[in-house]
């Protein structure tokens, strides 16, 4: 049981370059999250998922597209980066949004913008 | 909105001192409240949970929270911190954003504990 993986680890782009990030569970849950994280804004919501064929806007949508064709799968894509999106990066996946909202992460991955 | 506010950013303490870091949160219903824990260089991970029952909760590595309804407070204690306790610290709440039943993990900003050896 892998719980959550996310590929690749680590990135450099350069502006207006694009790229897929991946995100996949092995626990069958329902929800899943993309966050990135900056020193001291804490975690912010991307996009999130409540199921297959599901997307959502997050707190921070502007810039990132994803698409979730299969459950166990949840990708993040950024057609034209720029440095602004400099940041590592966090998926995450529950059972459900309601009540037992426990958040399982993956390790992350680091993007640069150049 | 809801929000969640963690009062201490940085805090640097000596091994074998007693921890707190404050959690307030501005929802006054039903919540579910979390510790998340962030080791440098890995990942989130779950410290502690409070659904119901008992407002002290037990968590892993001799973490404990209280949770005080009348305060909107959820806060992290541990009596005797470790080198190995330097980490990030996440406060989250579990609270509608919406009418409805729609609910969402709403974060605080983290709090740095460093502590030195």
């Amino acid at each position: 049981n892998a719980g959550v993986t996310q590929t690749p680890k680590f990135r450099v782009l350069k502006t207006g370059q694009s790229m897929t990030l991946l995100c996949a569970q092995d626990m069958n849950h329902e929800y899943m999250y993309w966050y990135r994280q900056d020193p001291g804004m804490g975690l912010r919501l991307i996009h999130y998922s409540v199921g297959e064929g599901t997307t959502a806007k997050g707190e921070v949508p502007d810039g990132y597209n994803v698409s979730r064709l299969k459950k166990q799968n949840f990708l993040l894509g950024l057609e034209s980066a720029a440095p602004s999106q400099t940041s590592v990066y966090f998926c995450a996946s529950s059972t459900d949004g309601g009540s037992y909202n426990e958040q399982f992460f993956g390790p992350g991955t680091r993007l640069t913008v150049l | 909105a809801q929000s969640v506010s963690q009062h201490n950013h940085h805090v640097i303490l000596s091994e074998a001192a007693s921890l707190e870091l404050g959690c307030n949160y501005s929802y006054g219903g039903t919540v579910n409240l979390f510790w998340y824990v962030q080791y440098p260089g890995q990942h989130l991970q779950l410290l502690l949970k409070y659904f119901s029952g008992d407002p002290l909760v037990k968590g892993i590595k001799g973490f404990e929270a209280e949770f005080i309804k009348s305060k909107f407070s959820f806060n992290l204690r541990k009596p005797s911190v470790q080198w190995s306790d330097t980490a990030e610290y996440f406060c989250a709440v579990n609270a509608p954003v919406a009418a409805g039943n729609n609910r969402k993990l709403i974060w605080g900003l983290g709090t740095s504990l460093a502590v030195n050896p």
